[in-house]
């Protein structure tokens, strides 16, 4: 596709359940990330990936949150027994890896996550 | 460690005014920064970026910010709103080679 696409664009959900959702960068885009934007708190860093390796994963709030990368390509960010402040809208944004291309992240529209 | 404050969660003009997002940033080293725009239900684009030189920085759909280094400011403008500028607006700094840290956004709203 032309640009970076995520699945579903919405989820609910039960608290306790767990939840996948997927992104799927633009063709060619080594660098991928997760974000999380909740209202008022603006884009909170979640995890980068380097092609299938994640060298930051520092933002995961809690080991309920995992996330991986197959073929260099599409990635699944899961989120286990979720809770109600696992409501948000989770962003996926990729870029080329190419150095001096830090800005030209480009995002997907999201996917919004509400938890009952 | 680079951060960046907006100040303003909510910003509402008339159709035709000025448009004026408030951003000041925090770094030990020259800054790198950026403001995205994000349309209702669209991811964000890139409306302009300061890496060196010039201070004054036109980007995209008519806006500019300026970097000024004695306030610690990247302030963003329009000199006449459109309906179509109706978003909500994020600044942004440089961290490292791949990361960016965001500000907690400014929602524009636009009054006919």
């Amino acid at each position: 596709g032309a640009g970076v696409s995520q699945s579903p664009s919405n989820k609910v959900t039960e608290k306790g359940k767990d939840v996948e959702l997927r992104c799927d960068p633009i063709s060619g885009h080594t660098a991928l990330y997760w974000y999380r934007q909740s209202l008022g708190q603006g884009l909170e860093f979640l995890i980068y990936f380097q092609g299938n390796s994640a060298p930051d994963k520092s933002g995961l709030p809690s080991d309920r949150f995992s996330a991986e990368r197959t073929g260099g390509s599409v990635s699944t960010l899961t989120i286990q027994r979720t809770q109600q402040e696992d409501s948000a809208v989770y962003l996926c944004a990729s870029r080329s890896g190419l150095a001096g291309t830090l800005d030209e992240q480009y995002f997907g529209p999201g996917t919004r996550l509400t938890v009952t | 460690a680079q951060s960046v404050t907006q100040l303003g969660s909510h910003v509402s003009v008339s159709e035709g005014a000025l448009v004026l997002l408030r951003c000041n940033y925090s770094s030990s080293v020259p800054p790198y920064l950026f403001w995205y725009v994000q349309y209702p239900n669209q991811g964000l684009q890139l409306l302009l970026k300061y890496t060196t030189g010039a201070t004054l920085v036109k980007g995209i759909n008519g806006f500019e910010a300026e970097f000024k280094k004695s306030e610690t400011s990247f302030h963003l403008t329009k000199p006449s709103a459109h309906m179509s500028d109706a978003a909500e607006y994020f600044c942004a700094v440089r961290l490292n080679d791949y990361k960016l840290s965001f500000g907690a956004g400014t929602t524009v709203t636009v009054r006919a």
